[in-house]
């Protein structure tokens, strides 16, 4: 079973403040995705990370994938109260019948 | 991209009565399915997959007898929880995989309530 470690699983921080999440295996993944969920919402894709190594930027967001295509880490800069959300890493096995495995969660909250 | 239609979004049934999810694509024809449980402040766990016009795959725990999945058409799949209980209570969403994007498009939830 691969298992995805997310963490911190709250966060509370000020606007205008920088944070990083972290998701951690010790499986390899054939990509990581991140989500952001809302509540009473479903999950809504923000980036896919295919090769080892890879950094996606989106606006303040950046996301990076591990050389080794085990662990990803999500950094904001200046969050803003509109980033309060449920954040989620998911990691795809194209091996398993590209079935997703979910993070934990890290519930972020910005204060304004 | 891929719209996914879930419904109802809020549902409120009295123990002992089965509840039917659906979940809709409706501009992708998906083969397979998803659907997961989240509790609350918590994580999505996939319960089973659906394939179309074949048997879900259920995951380990999850009873497949509680949970009846049909997956009749490439646009439609159904989830029934019959004989709810209030522990069955949960947010249940549904998921596409759209090969286009290697992402995922999930329905917007649904609130079971088991009184």
């Amino acid at each position: 079973t691969q298992l995805l470690e997310q963490s911190p699983q709250f966060l509370s921080i000020q606007e205008g403040e920088n944070l990083t999440v972290y998701c951690n295996s010790s499986s390899v993944f054939s990509s990581l995705q991140w989500y952001r969920q809302e509540p009473g919402e479903g999950p809504v894709l923000l980036v896919t990370v295919v090769t080892g190594g890879e950094v996606k930027k989106l606006k303040r967001l950046t996301f990076q994938f591990g050389d080794a295509r085990k662990d990803s880490s999500l950094h904001i800069t200046a969050a803003q109260p509109g980033d309060t959300g449920l954040y989620l890493c998911a990691g795809v096995n194209n091996n398993a019948g590209n079935m997703l495995t979910f993070g934990g969660g890290t519930r972020l909250m910005v204060k304004p | 991209g891929a719209v996914v239609s879930q419904h109802p979004s809020r549902v409120i049934c009295k123990s002992g009565t089965s509840v039917k999810i659906e979940c809709r694509s409706l501009d992708f024809q998906a083969t397979t399915m998803f659907w997961y449980r989240q509790f609350p402040k918590k994580s999505l766990m996939l319960m089973a997959t659906s394939n179309e016009g074949s048997k879900a795959t259920y995951e380990q725990g999850v009873e497949k007898d509680k949970f009846l999945i049909n997956h009749a058409s490439l646009t439609l799949s159904t989830l029934t929880v019959t004989s709810a209980h209030p522990e069955d209570s949960s947010f249940y969403i549904c998921s596409i995989e759209t090969a286009t994007s290697y992402g995922y498009t999930f329905g917007s939830g649904t609130r079971l309530t088991v009184v």
